[in-house]
C-alpha cells in the first residue's frame, strides 16, 4: 500500500534560517505528491504539488523536487519567517491506481516553530 | 468564490451522544471527502461521496459512522453514540469532476467528547 513518512518534528528555527523538510513515499503506481500547510486552529492548504518525476513545485519561497530514483520530496525554504510558522503534512495521490486517485495519503505532519 | 465550509468549527458532545458534522463543497464542487486527523497524527481517509452516493467509505468505522450527501443541501458525517476516542479532527475536502487529486480541504471541526 502506500504510506509517507516525513520527519519528525518539532522544529524550531530562527528567522532567516534555511528549511529542509524531509518526506520519504512507497507508492505501488506513480504518485502525485502534495505540501499542505496547516496554520493554527485552520483546516489544510495546499501549498505545492508536482505530479511527475523531476518536476519541481514551488509557491510562497517553498520549493520541493519530486525525486523517483530515492521516492522523495523534500520541502526547502532558503529563509523562513515567524508566519511561516504551521505544520506541514506531506501527502500523496495515485491519480492511476483505483481508490488511490482519490484518497490521499499523508505523513504525520511536521510542526515548524519560527522565532524573531 | 468561498471556499469549503465546514460547521461547527467546535463541538463538545457526552458519551453516547450524537453528533452530527456539516460540510459545504466549494461551488461547483459535486465530490465530498472526509478524512478525520487524530492528535499527534496525519489525516486518515473515511470516506468519499457525490451526490446521492457514497462511492467509497472503506475508512470509515463500520458501527456508529455514516455519511451522506443530499442531492440538496450540506454533506453530514453523523457519529452516534460517541465515545471518547472519537475527539479527534474532521475535515471535509471538495473537488471538482474529473480532479479527484485536487481537494481543496474546510477549516474541520474539533469534536470533543467529555
Amino acid at each position: 500500500g502506500n504510506s509517507v513518512t516525513q520527519m519528525e518534528g518539532p522544529v524550531t528555527l530562527s528567522e532567516e534560517a534555511f528549511l529542509t523538510i524531509n518526506c520519504t513515499y512507497t507508492a505501488t503506481g506513480y504518485p502525485s505528491l502534495f505540501w499542505y500547510v496547516q496554520y493554527p486552529g485552520e483546516g489544510l492548504q495546499l501549498l505545492l504539488k508536482a505530479t511527475k518525476a523531476d518536476d519541481k513545485g514551488s509557491n510562497k519561497g517553498f520549493e520541493a523536487t519530486y525525486r523517483k530514483e530515492t521516492t522523495s520530496f523534500h520541502l526547502e525554504k532558503g529563509s523562513v519567517q515567524v508566519s511561516d510558522s504551521a505544520v506541514y503534512f506531506c501527502a500523496l495521490s495515485d491519480p492511476r491506481s483505483g481508490a488511490g486517485s482519490y484518497q490521499l495519503t499523508f505523513g504525520k505532519g511536521t510542526k515548524l516553530s519560527v522565532i524573531p | 468564490n468561498a471556499g469549503v465550509m465546514q460547521n461547527p468549527r467546535h463541538l463538545v458532545r457526552r458519551r453516547g451522544q450524537e453528533a452530527r458534522l456539516r460540510c459545504s463543497p466549494m461551488k461547483g464542487h459535486s465530490h465530498v471527502y472526509w478524512y478525520r486527523q487524530l492528535p499527534e497524527e496525519g489525516l486518515k481517509f473515511m470516506v468519499y461521496l457525490q451526490k446521492e452516493n457514497i462511492i467509497d467509505e472503506s475508512g470509515m468505522p463500520k458501527e456508529r459512522f455514516s455519511a451522506e450527501f443530499p442531492k440538496e443541501g450540506p454533506s453530514i458525517l453523523r457519529i452516534q453514540q460517541v465515545v471518547r476516542g472519537d475527539s479527534a479532527a474532521y475535515f471535509c475536502a471538495s473537488s471538482p469532476q474529473g480532479r479527484a487529486h485536487e481537494q481543496y480541504f474546510g477549516p474541520g471541526t474539533r469534536l470533543t467528547v467529555t
